[in-house]
């Protein structure tokens, strides 16, 4: 089977601007998380979502949204960009509610 | 809320010997699932092995296994016979197993950077 993907892998933006990321999940996988991690925070968690509906959010502001289409596959949107928003964005898909297994990551750089 | 702590910033083995990196965590629950996760240079987060907190039997994967402690809360991972390519930032991580519930998040560590020495 073919593992997590995240597009794109690298990603410059400006301050203001917003930014939309992608993850396919694993094929059979239903549910889907993010997170952020950065030097300072470490990994946060963001959001999941299972059968497109969203299950559980962290303690992000309104500015990062995300959903997930009937293929499972999720987008994470974040808006007015941040210079503290430049981190890695990982994605993670499971099976029901079994074992995370995690995309390569978006680096996020907002200069 | 649960915690998850990695005492250890930094580690570092010779190739061929044995390693224990340390997690405790705090947990008022008595169902969840605890990970060992490695983050090498590439940044891909691959899973190491897995333990169910029901299970009194430690988690084996190869040359990786954990010392499960659940009234001390602790949660450690030995490698044995260590390899260049274990060199990667290692991060402990706790889940809920809040059947119906929607806790499934992962609530990680900050992570143990291991370096192995030839």
């Amino acid at each position: 089977k073919a593992g997590v993907t995240q597009t794109p892998r690298y990603l410059i933006k400006t301050r203001g601007q917003q930014v939309t990321l992608s993850c396919s999940p694993i094929s059979g996988h239903r549910s889907v998380s993010w997170y952020q991690q950065t030097p300072g925070q470490g990994l946060q968690f963001l959001f999941e979502y299972f059968s497109e509906t969203q299950r559980n959010k962290g303690n992000f502001p309104g500015r990062f949204s995300g959903r997930q289409f009937s293929n499972s596959r999720s987008e994470m949107n974040v808006s007015t960009l941040e210079l503290g928003d430049s981190a890695l964005y990982l994605c993670a898909s499971s099976f029901m509610m079994e074992t995370q297994y995690f995309g390569p990551g978006t680096r996020l750089l907002v200069l | 809320a649960q915690t998850v702590t990695q005492s250890q910033p930094e580690m570092s083995v010779q190739e061929a010997e044995t390693v224990t990196l340390s997690c405790t965590y705090d947990t008022s629950e008595s169902d969840y699932y605890l990970f060992w996760y490695k983050q090498p240079p590439s940044r891909q987060m691959i899973l190491v092995i897995r333990q169910e907190a029901y299970k009194q039997q430690n988690a084996t994967e190869n040359r990786f296994s954990v010392n499960f402690q659940k009234a001390a809360k602790s949660f450690s991972l030995k490698i044995s016979d260590s390899q260049l390519g274990d060199a990667a930032m290692y991060f402990c991580a706790y889940r809920s197993e809040n059947s119906g519930g929607s806790n499934y998040k992962l609530t990680f560590g900050k992570g143990t950077l291991l370096t192995v020495n030839p």
